[in-house]
């Protein structure tokens, strides 16, 4: 079973709209971080926004927020007010605390379109 | 801070070659990760080292892989030999529990493998 599913390949969006990128995942672990990467096409990973299993509060960061529905095992990335420059692929990414595991586990990825 | 520094960006190889990927992480940072990025299985956790010292090598996809790190500032990853179905970004990644909650995961800018 996929640890961490985005159902939505691809989105087109009116520039200045908010936009939310879907993002569940599957853990049994209590202790575990949500993360959003952005990929521009020049290629490199960009670190968006953190989410912890007990964070009580959604993150923030600026135009980014994250929607984090804990039962539902939903961290769904809202980016307010999109720029052209959203244009990107958005990965969902979590790092489990059991047994050890250090690494993230990506999602297969969300490309994500501003249409002027 | 300079950040994740891989080299080479772009390498081109013939079937058969040796391939040499190279990382140096952030200064400080004890957690090095070596990700694998291709269209058909995303991003993938190929090794980490914690502390100059390999964790988790199941990724790797089979012996023809190989990765070192032989001080806290220098990796590498090895392909010997190389298959075209090696092309692919590889990613290198580092990361720290000091920096916080969220680790600081921070990627470098990836070398793309050609293997013709």
């Amino acid at each position: 079973a996929q640890k961490i599913t985005q159902t939505q390949p691809g989105m087109f969006v009116q520039e200045k709209e908010a936009v939310t990128l879907d993002c569940t995942y599957d853990t049994s672990d209590q202790s575990y971080g949500l993360f959003w990467y952005k990929q521009p096409s020049s290629g490199e990973m960009i670190f968006l926004i953190y989410q912890g299993s007990y964070d009580e509060q959604n993150a923030t960061e600026g135009r980014y927020s994250l929607n984090f529905q804990k039962a539902r095992k939903s961290a769904n990335l809202v980016i307010s007010a999109s720029q052209l420059g959203d244009s990107a692929m958005y990965f969902c990414a979590m790092r489990e605390e059991g047994g050890g595991a250090d690494g993230l586990t990506f999602g297969k990825g969300t490309h994500l379109i501003i249409q002027p | 801070d300079a950040g994740v520094i891989q080299s080479p960006r772009h390498e081109v190889t013939e079937m058969g070659q040796e391939v040499t990927l190279r990382c140096k992480p952030i200064s400080g940072h004890d957690y090095l990760f070596w990700y694998r990025q291709t269209m058909m299985r995303g991003l993938e956790l190929l090794i980490y080292f914690n502390n100059n010292v390999p964790i988790d090598d199941s990724g790797m996809p089979e012996d023809r892989f190989s990765a070192k790190m032989p001080n806290a500032s220098f990796s590498t990853l090895k392909i010997q030999p190389s298959e075209p179905r090696d092309s692919a970004v590889y990613f290198c990644a580092s990361s720290s529990y000091l920096i916080g909650p969220n680790y600081g995961y921070t990627f470098g800018s990836g070398t793309r493998l050609t293997v013709v």
